[in-house]
């Protein structure tokens, strides 16, 4: 298994472009996490899903933040309008019915 | 917020010494994680301790929990150069989410 995905792996975008972030996860893993990581505020859950559905989004910072996962193998996190505050890495990460989570390698963003 | 809080924030040791990371956590758990991240990449997971246990080894890393202190220690023994990465401590509150809360992570530098 080739672990889980994410692309872009670097995104430079200026302010106020949309941005999407993708992440594929381990194929059987039943739940998917979004986390932002910046030297600032250390990792941050953003949204996590369960079998697809979102069970908690309290960490979303505003509503220029969405998340989706239409099926098991994918998801995505979309910003509009992007902010330079934005900039952070961002990982995806998906978990079994165990308690241990497989992160992919992050996504680096940069608003410019 | 942040669950939990590591100390030290930065640790240099000689290769060969051990290393001591802690971590202490404010809710009660169900179980305590330790990850690693070497710079650039994704989290990977070291080892779980759950909530009824003191204790526990796995090859070169002991990990200790004391709820009654609410807090928990990685020791990493005889270290190498490759051990160089930061590690954070993850608490998961409720059993079957998943949902785990990071703290801000120790970074340790092994000299060779």
């Amino acid at each position: 298994d080739a672990g889980v995905i994410q692309s872009p792996r670097h995104e430079v975008t200026e302010m106020g472009q949309e941005v999407t972030l993708r992440c594929k996860p381990i194929s059987g893993h039943n739940s998917l996490f979004w986390y932002r990581q910046t030297m600032m505020r250390g990792l941050e859950l953003l949204i996590y899903f369960n079998n697809n559905v979102p069970i908690d989004d309290s960490g979303m910072p505003e509503d220029r933040f969405s998340a989706k996962m239409p099926n098991a193998s994918f998801s995505t996190l979309k910003i509009q309008p992007s902010e330079p505050r934005d900039s952070a890495v961002y990982f995806c990460a998906s978990l079994p019915s165990v308690h241990e989570q497989f992160f992919g390698p992050g996504t680096r963003l940069t608003v410019l | 917020s942040q669950q939990g809080e590591e100390d030290p924030q930065a640790l240099s040791i000689q290769e060969g010494e051990n290393a001591t990371m802690n971590c202490s956590y404010k809710t009660s758990i169900n179980n305590l994680q330790w990850y690693r991240q070497n710079s650039g990449r994704g989290l990977v997971h070291l080892i779980l301790i759950r909530s009824n246990e003191r204790e526990k080894h796995s090859g070169r890393l002991r990990v200790t929990l004391d709820t009654s202190k609410k807090s928990s220690s990685l020791l990493i023994t005889a270290s190498r150069a490759a051990d160089t990465a930061s590690y954070f401590c993850a608490t998961e509150r409720s059993s079957n989410t998943g949902k785990l809360i990071f703290g801000q992570g120790t970074t340790l530098q092994v000299k060779p």
